[in-house]
Order: structure tokens, then sequence, then C-alpha cells
């Protein structure tokens, strides 16, 4: 596609439910970034996947959260038994290679009830 | 690990105004440097870049910034503000051989008329 798309774009779920987001990144980017940007936060690094690479997890915050990459391709990022504290808005980004920039979809708010 | 500071967290300032916005990192060997910005209601997006040469960089929208190694910064400039310049800015870096870009806590720029 022309650009990075995320969905839902917004999704309001109830404390203890399980959440998925889905990132479709920019065709023949090989890396494909999770961040998710709270208020006065700035962004925080969640996770990484390049290629065929073991993904880097080292920024997930609990072991509620897991995120896949199928076919190198689209990633779901998924949140089980949310909690008030994970409303944010999480943003997925994909690039080429290490010397390019990372392009940023709109992301997906959520609020968490 | 690495990190990136930015020491104004809101700033305001009247049209035509100079802005200058600062940017710390704390890697002391090779890094690749950005600046992104998240206009109200859009996603982020790439406004300059440093990976090596010259250190005095130009972006879009009559944005530069300088990498001063001696200092660890890259701050950013722009000699005349505009209202439509009002928005978020993130500073933003990529160490080493990772792959993982790592924001800053952002500035929230406000441009009066």
């Amino acid at each position: 596609g022309a650009g990075v798309s995320q969905s839902p774009s917004n999704k309001v779920t109830e404390k203890g439910k399980d959440v998925e987001l889905r990132c479709d990144p920019i065709s023949g980017h090989t890396a494909l970034y999770w961040y998710r940007q709270s208020l006065g936060q700035g962004l925080e690094f969640l996770i990484y996947f390049q290629g065929n690479s073991a993904p880097d997890k080292s920024g997930l915050p609990s072991d509620r959260f897991s995120a896949e990459r199928t076919g190198g391709s689209v990633s779901t990022l998924t949140i089980q038994r949310t909690q008030q504290e994970d409303s944010a808005v999480y943003l997925c980004a994909s690039n080429s290679d290490r010397n390019t920039e990372a392009f940023f979809g709109q992301g997906t708010r959520l609020t968490v009830v | 690990a690495q990190s990136v500071s930015q020491h104004n967290h809101h700033v305001i300032l009247s049209e035509a105004a100079s802005l200058e916005l600062g940017c710390n990192y704390s890697y002391g060997g090779t890094v690749n440097l950005f600046w992104y910005v998240q206009y109200p209601g859009q996603h982020l997006q790439l406004l300059l870049k440093y990976f090596s040469g010259d250190p005095l960089v130009k972006g879009i929208k009559g944005f530069e910034a300088e990498f001063i190694k001696s200092k660890f910064s890259f701050n950013l400039r722009k000699p005349s503000v505009q209202w439509s310049d009002t928005a978020e800015y993130f500073c933003a870096t990529l160490t080493g051989g990772g792959n993982k870009l790592t924001f800053g806590t952002g500035t929230q720029l406000k441009v009066e008329l």
C-alpha cells in the first residue's frame, strides 16, 4: 500500500478483555516496529521485527503483551487482560533498512474502561 | 542504554519568532539522528535526518538541525516560525548496529498569531 495502515483507528474495551491491533506495513519493508505513545511519555518502544530474524521484544512492558508478524508482512499486537494503564495510542512503523526513515501509521487509540 | 533528552516540553512562540528545540543523546558511538513532527490529528512524519557528512542538516519546511558530536546534541532550528508549525516534535536516535529508534519525550510547540 501507499503507507502504513493500522486498524482499528479507535478501540474502547473493558478492563480484563483481550484486544488485537493490526498493522499493515509498506509493501517491501522488511522492518516493522510497534511503539506506544502516552500523554507526556513520548514514544515507548515495544517490539521490532526485522526480516526472518527473531524479534526484539525488549520493550514489551509485561507478558500480557505479544506480537506476531505473519509472512513478513502484516503484524498483530495482542494485549491480554487489558488494564487501564494500557490506554494509549499504539503506533506502527516500517522501513526498508536502518539507513532509511521509518514511516508511521496513524495509530490505534486504545481506551480501557 | 541509549537515551534521548528533549529539554523543552512546551514552547509557545509568536509567528516570525526564531525556534530552537534542544535534543541530547547518550550514546558515544556512531549515531543516526532524526527529528520527527506530528501535526494535530496526523501521523508522525520525518522532518530531517543525519547519518554522516555535513553536520548541518536541512529538512522540510525551512527546518534545520546541527549535529555537534562533542556536545552529544542535535538541536532543531527554524529562523522564523509560522502558525502552521504548531505540532509536537520528537528527536530520535538509531545507534551502533541496532535498528531500534529511541525517541525523546517530545516538545509541544504552539505558535500564536
